[in-house]
């Protein structure tokens, strides 16, 4: 069954530094891959999704994420990052035969001014 | 606009007593999902539905029921049963057809049991 591994719980970064945080997906190569965002107390939000065939995938708010094959992960990016973005992500994974979705755990992002 | 409700935003409720937490979506939507969200440990799926009339156990199903009398609405109800019901509780839909699995979320519903 497909999964996903983010590797850190929690990530502090200063404000205008670079964000990344990793995902890492199991062996087979999946089709989609999505990246979701979620603000304290709020749902899901989606920022950016995999298709079969891109590399370099770019989301809302200056995100953006690169599928490396033999790596088999999809960390994601953002240049400099901004006091707003301060919030959990979550990479995900179709699974079930597509009826599921499988969330890895989620990094908290801390952005210190 | 078109999206996904939940109602309450925040519940309480004692212990012993049972208690259903409402999910609307308007996206016309096929498949819907409930998860439950304790810190530290990501999203866990409760329950899910691909179409009207029919769902599935999730991962933790103890505990909790759901009904899917209409493709718009998949109502949760925390029973009595559940050992521990304190949690954040997320809705979400997909279009069910289409195969990239992505979903769309609620708001949540913050349940806290006395």
């Amino acid at each position: 069954a497909q999964s996903v591994t983010q590797l850190g719980s929690h990530v502090s970064v200063s404000e205008g530094a670079l964000v990344l945080l990793r995902c890492n997906y199991s062996s087979s190569v999946p089709p989609y891959l999505f990246w979701y965002v979620q603000y304290p107390n709020q749902g899901l939000q989606l920022l950016l999704k995999y298709t079969t065939g891109a590399t370099l995938v770019k989301g809302i708010n200056g995100f953006e994420a690169e599928f490396k094959k033999s790596e088999t992960s999809f960390h994601l990016t953002k240049p400099s990052a901004h006091m707003s973005d301060a919030a959990e992500y979550f990479c995900a994974v179709p699974s079930g035969g597509y009826q599921k979705v499988t969330f890895g755990t989620g990094t908290k992002l801390q952005v210190i001014p | 606009d078109g999206g996904i409700t939940q109602s309450p935003k925040y519940l309480f409720r004692k212990e012993g007593q049972n208690v259903t937490l409402s999910c609307e979506q308007n996206l016309n939507h096929d498949a819907m999902y409930w998860y439950r969200q304790d810190p530290g440990q990501g999203l866990r799926l409760i329950y899910y539905s691909q179409i009207v009339n029919d769902f599935q156990k999730g991962d933790i199903a103890e505990g909790y029921s759901v009904s899917r009398e209409k493709k718009e609405s998949f109502p949760l109800t925390v029973t009595s049963a559940q050992k521990n019901p304190t949690a954040f509780y997320l809705c979400a839909s997909s279009m069910g057809l289409e195969r990239s699995g992505e979903q769309f979320f609620g708001p949540g519903t913050r349940l806290t049991v006395l």
